[in-house]
């Protein structure tokens, strides 16, 4: 099946500094890409959607001067914590959207491990 | 506000006996539904959705889901569970009306097949 990567696979970093998170489709195109975030106790939430050459559009609830997403090519969409703080560790995946003849599924990354101490 | 449900913290079967995994949501209007699941140490895998159409759903590893309008439900089923389907199990849900809406998920359900 397509595959999608995600780096770095973790960081830790320094409260009030920024991240950025990459989520790349390896083997196909991607016209939409997702954000979730997992947080301890493995509820999941999606944060964004993001489509090629436009605006994210956000999850209600998700700052998005905070968690700025730019897909900016068909295979590449990057997630930025922006002045992160301790609430914001958590587990980050992406996934890349495929839509062809008869299917429409998504694809998902390994996830990135966010630590902000 | 729309709502999911997952009422099992964690569902165990038998190797080779079907499995059901419970879904119940709540939305204003048209749900459009997913199911998800985790597997350990494997990531996050789409496994089907239901927008329109067909009440029953066909989706990968030989699951399916039944979305029941006038219960609310999407239960995950399979006939015959493997050891490999051991994992965490998402529903979520999106309400079709009115534009675009949140997606939210279940807490998740834990199914453990024993051999």
């Amino acid at each position: 099946g397509a595959v999608v990567s995600q780096h770095p696979s973790r960081v830790i970093c320094k409260s009030g500094t920024s991240v950025k998170i990459e989520c790349r489709s390896l083997d196909f195109q991607a016209t939409t890409m997702f954000w979730y975030r997992q947080f301890p106790k493995k509820s999941l939430m999606l944060m964004a959607t993001s489509n090629e050459g436009s605006k994210a559009t956000y999850e209600q609830g998700v700052e998005k001067d905070k968690f700025l997403i730019n897909h900016a090519s068909l295979t590449l969409s990057t997630l930025t914590v922006t002045s992160a703080h301790p609430e914001d560790s958590s587990f980050y995946i992406c996934s890349a959207r495929v839509k062809a003849l008869g299917t429409d599924t998504q694809y998902f990354g390994p996830g990135t491990r966010l630590t902000v101490l | 506000a729309q709502s999911v449900a997952q009422p099992e913290d964690q569902v165990n079967v038998a190797e080779g006996n079907p499995l059901t995994v419970k879904c119940t949501y709540s939305v204003s209007g048209n749900p459009y539904l997913f199911w998800y699941v985790q597997y350990p140490n494997r990531g996050l895998q789409f496994l089907l959705k239901y927008i329109t159409g067909d009440n029953l759903v066909k989706g990968s590893y030989g699951f399916e889901a039944e979305f029941n309008k006038s219960q609310t439900s999407f239960h995950l089923k399979k006939p015959s569970a493997l050891v490999s389907d051991s994992a965490l199990y998402f529903c979520a849900v999106r309400d079709g009306y009115g534009g675009y809406q949140k997606v939210t998920f279940g807490i998740g359900t834990k199914l453990q097949v024993i051999p």
